[in-house]
C-alpha cells in the first residue's frame, strides 16, 4: 500500500531557530518527491521537487534531502521566520498519482 | 510560476441549494485537473480527476451525482456541489497539471459553508 508518513505531527520553535521535518514513504513506482507549504486557509505551494537521482535541493532557507535507498526525505528550515508558520506536506508522486502525507504543522513563535 | 485560480474563495449557502466552484489555469493549458477536499487539520483527499472533453474519474466513495465536474476547456474546470448539506462544508482545492513540465499546481482553495 502506498503511504507517506510525516513526523513530527506538530512542532513549535522560536523565531531564528532551525528545524527539520521528516518524511518516510513506501510508494511504488516512485516518480518524484515534493514538499509543499500550506498556510491556513490557502492551497499548497510547492517548495521543492526531487527525482530519484537528486539527494538535495534548496529553495532559499528551505533545503530538502532525499535518500531513495531508505525512502526517507527531510525538509530543513534555516533561521526560521514567523511567516514560516504553516503546514508542510510531503507528497510522493507514484506514476502520476500524488500520495499525500498528513503534514507537519509548524508554529514559529517570537 | 504557473498560477491556478479558484472562484469563489469562500461561499456560504443554505442546505438544499447548489454551489459552483471554478478552477482556472491562468498561464498554461491543463488537460487534467484535480479536485481535493480537506477537512480541518487533515491532509488533502482526492475527490476526482477532471479530464478535458471527457467524463471525470471519481475516487471511491465520492458521489458523482452530488459532486458534478465539468472540464469544458483546457483552462477551466468546475465543481458543482448539488443539494448541499452541512456535512459538505469543507475546504475544496483544485489543482491543474501542466503537461509541458508535468508539474501540478494548486489553487488557493474555496471555503464552503452550508448552513
Amino acid at each position: 500500500k502506498n503511504q507517506v508518513e510525516q513526523s513530527p505531527q506538530s512542532l513549535i520553535i522560536l523565531e531564528g531557530k532551525n528545524c527539520t521535518l521528516q518524511c518516510n514513504y513506501t510508494v511504488s513506482p516512485f516518480s518524484n518527491l515534493r514538499w509543499y507549504k500550506q498556510d491556513t486557509g490557502r492551497g499548497p505551494v510547492s517548495l521543492t521537487i526531487m527525482t530519484f537521482s537528486e539527494n538535495t535541493k534548496s529553495n532559499g532557507r528551505y533545503t530538502a534531502t532525499l535518500d531513495a535507498d531508505t525512502k526517507q526525505s527531510s525538509l530543513h528550515i534555516t533561521a526560521s521566520q514567523l511567516s514560516d508558520s504553516a503546514s508542510y506536506i510531503c507528497v510522493v508522486s507514484a506514476g502520476g498519482n500524488l500520495i499525500f502525507g498528513k503534514g507537519t504543522k509548524l508554529s514559529v513563535k517570537p | 510560476g504557473a498560477v491556478v485560480s479558484q472562484h469563489p474563495s469562500r461561499v456560504i449557502c443554505k442546505s438544499g441549494t447548489s454551489v459552483k466552484i471554478e478552477c482556472r489555469s491562468l498561464d498554461f493549458q491543463a488537460t487534467t485537473m484535480f479536485w481535493y477536499r480537506q477537512f480541518p487539520k487533515k491532509s488533502l483527499m482526492l475527490m476526482a480527476t477532471s479530464n478535458e472533453g471527457s467524463k471525470a474519474t471519481y475516487e471511491q466513495g465520492v458521489e458523482k451525482d452530488k459532486f458534478l465536474i465539468n472540464h469544458a476547456s483546457l483552462t477551466l474546470s468546475t465543481l458543482t456541489v448539488t443539494s448541499a448539506h452541512p456535512e459538505d462544508s469543507s475546504f475544496y482545492i483544485c489543482s491543474a497539471r501542466d503537461e509541458l513540465y508535468y508539474e501540478q499546481y494548486f489553487g488557493p482553495g474555496t471555503r464552503l459553508t452550508v448552513t
